[in-house]
C-alpha cells in the first residue's frame, strides 16, 4: 500500500511568489493533517481536513495560507504570498476515521521551502 | 493542548533498552498518547499508542501510570540504526495533536 506522498519535495522560490503544495493521502483515509516546521522550532499543526470539510483551520498562520481539498481526496497548500518567515518543511498526515479520532496519522516525507 | 516535555537527548550503547520518559501533566481525559520516531529529512514515523497502562508492539513498549500525566517509550535492544528524534504527542478526541521539541537519541557502537 502506498503511503502519504507529498510534492514536489523541495521548493526553492523568491519572496512575494506563489507556491502551491500538494499531498495525496493514503487511499481511503478520510483525514488528512497539514503540519509545518519553521526554522529552528516544533512542528506545528496548521489544520485537519474531513473529507473535503476543514475540521479545523486553527494552526493556519495567516491568510496567505489556503488549503483545498476538492472531492476529499488529495489536498493543496498554497502560500501566496510568500515571505521569508514562511521557508521550512510542510508534513501532511492522513488517518482513518475509526471508532476513535485518534486513529493512527501517517506522515509523508515532507516538503522543504525556502524563501529567499 | 496538553504540552509535552521530554530530555533534549539521550545516548545510549547497541544492545541496551532504552526508555525515554515524557511528561504530560495537562493530559486530559480523552486525550491518547503517542510516539513518533523521525530520520533527517523523512516525516515523523508512528511508533505506538496507547491510553493507560501498558501497550506493547513489535517495536516498543508504552508505559502509562495511573495519573497518565507522564508516559515513558521503552526501546528494547536498541541498534545503530534506531538514532533518530522520537516525540511524544498528546492527541486529543478532536484529532489535534502538539509535538514538542523530541528526544534525539544516539545510539553507539
Amino acid at each position: 500500500e502506498a503511503g502519504v506522498t507529498q510534492f514536489p519535495s523541495h521548493s526553492v522560490i523568491e519572496k512575494g511568489q506563489t507556491v502551491t503544495l500538494r499531498c495525496d493521502p493514503i487511499s481511503g483515509h478520510d483525514n488528512l493533517y497539514w503540519y509545518r516546521r519553521v526554522m529552528g522550532k516544533e512542528i506545528k499543526f496548521l489544520l485537519h481536513f474531513v473529507k473535503e470539510s476543514k475540521q479545523d483551520e486553527s494552526g493556519m498562520p495567516n491568510n496567505r495560507f489556503l488549503a483545498e481539498r476538492t472531492g476529499g481526496t488529495y489536498s493543496t497548500l498554497k502560500v501566496q504570498p510568500a515571505e521569508l518567515e514562511d521557508s521550512g518543511v510542510y508534513f501532511c498526515a492522513s488517518s482513518q476515521v475509526g471508532s476513535t479520532i485518534q486513529e493512527t496519522q501517517y506522515f509523508g516525507p515532507g516538503t522543504r521551502l525556502l524563501v529567499l | 493542548l496538553a504540552k509535552t516535555t521530554q530530555p533534549i537527548s539521550m545516548d545510549s550503547y547497541e544492545g541496551q533498552e532504552v526508555n525515554i520518559t515524557c511528561s504530560h501533566n495537562n493530559i486530559a481525559t480523552n486525550d491518547y498518547i503517542t510516539w513518533y520516531q523521525q530520520f533527517p529529512s523523512q516525516g515523523p514515523r508512528f511508533i505506538i499508542q496507547g491510553y493507560k497502562t501498558k501497550v506493547t508492539n513489535e517495536v516498543a513498549s508504552l508505559f502509562i501510570p495511573a495519573d497518565r500525566k507522564s508516559s515513558t517509550l521503552s526501546l528494547p535492544r536498541v541498534s545503530l540504526s534506531d538514532t533518530a528524534v522520537y516525540y511524544c504527542l498528546v492527541i486529543t478526541n478532536a484529532g489535534k495533536s502538539t509535538f514538542g521539541d523530541g528526544t534525539t537519541l544516539t545510539v553507539k557502537p
